[in-house]
């Protein structure tokens, strides 16, 4: 089965970026998006279609894609930024969706 | 805006079938969209469990498809999730979202706050 990885967790002072990187094979043809989930809340959608970004997010909050892998980027990190962050994309046929494992961002 | 609703049993036992359904307001599911299912163990990450078009179409997660059916009820603007013969692996929090869609791929938002089932005897 189709599989897309991140790093367990990502540590960042406050002000500094964060990336969080998400790699799979079909990434070149799916498009990937990125959800932030804070303790006991549901997934909020953060950017999609790799590099945009929905309505009310915070402009720090940015994506970009290159080859197999993805990289969410988050620019003067601030402590309410501290969450699990995933990525979803689907398989090569586009129709299995699939989520990363999970990335902690820890704000130090 | 749209808002999503999960109801359903907070425990179910080994063996039978888990139900739960999802309330969506704010819009008519027979206008448009998928619908789709999420769930996450405690602890562990999101996992898709399938989706279903306003039409009826549906298609399901490869590793969960002989146990699982979505349904959609459009005059009660909701569709449904059963997972049969559930076991201590199932428990999760379940997650139901719209799924929206271009010619280049689909996403989920917005999502429902979640609820959780348990499987114990």
């Amino acid at each position: 089965s189709y599989e897309l990885t991140q790093p367990p967790s990502v540590s960042v002072s406050p002000g500094q970026t964060a990336r969080i990187t998400c790699s799979g094979d079909a990434l070149p043809k799916q498009y990937a998006y990125w959800y932030q989930q804070k303790p006991g809340q549901a997934p909020v959608l953060v950017i999609y279609k790799d590099s945009e970004r929905p309505s009310g997010i915070p402009e720090r909050f940015s994506g970009s894609s290159s080859g197999t892998t993805v990289t969410l980027t988050i620019s003067g990190v601030q402590a309410e930024d501290e969450a699990d962050y995933y990525c979803q994309s689907a398989d090569s046929s586009g129709t299995y969706k699939v989520f990363g494992g999970g990335t902690k961002l820890t704000v130090l | 805006q749209v808002q999503l609703q999960e109801s359903g049993p907070g425990l179910v036992k080994p063996s039978e079938t888990l139900s739960l359904t999802c309330a969506v307001s704010g819009y008519s599911i027979s206008s448009g969209y998928y619908w789709g299912w999420i769930r996450q163990p405690p602890g562990k990450g999101l996992e898709w469990i399938g989706s279903i078009y306003h039409s009826g179409s549906t298609y399901y997660n490869p590793s969960l498809k002989s146990r699982v059916t979505i349904s959609v009820d459009t005059s009660k603007n909701q569709f449904s999730l059963k997972l049969s013969s559930v076991t201590a692996a199932d428990t999760a929090v379940y997650y139901c979202a719209r799924q929206d869609y271009d010619s280049s791929g689909s996403w989920f938002d917005p999502w429902g706050q979640g609820t959780l089932v348990t499987v114990s005897s």
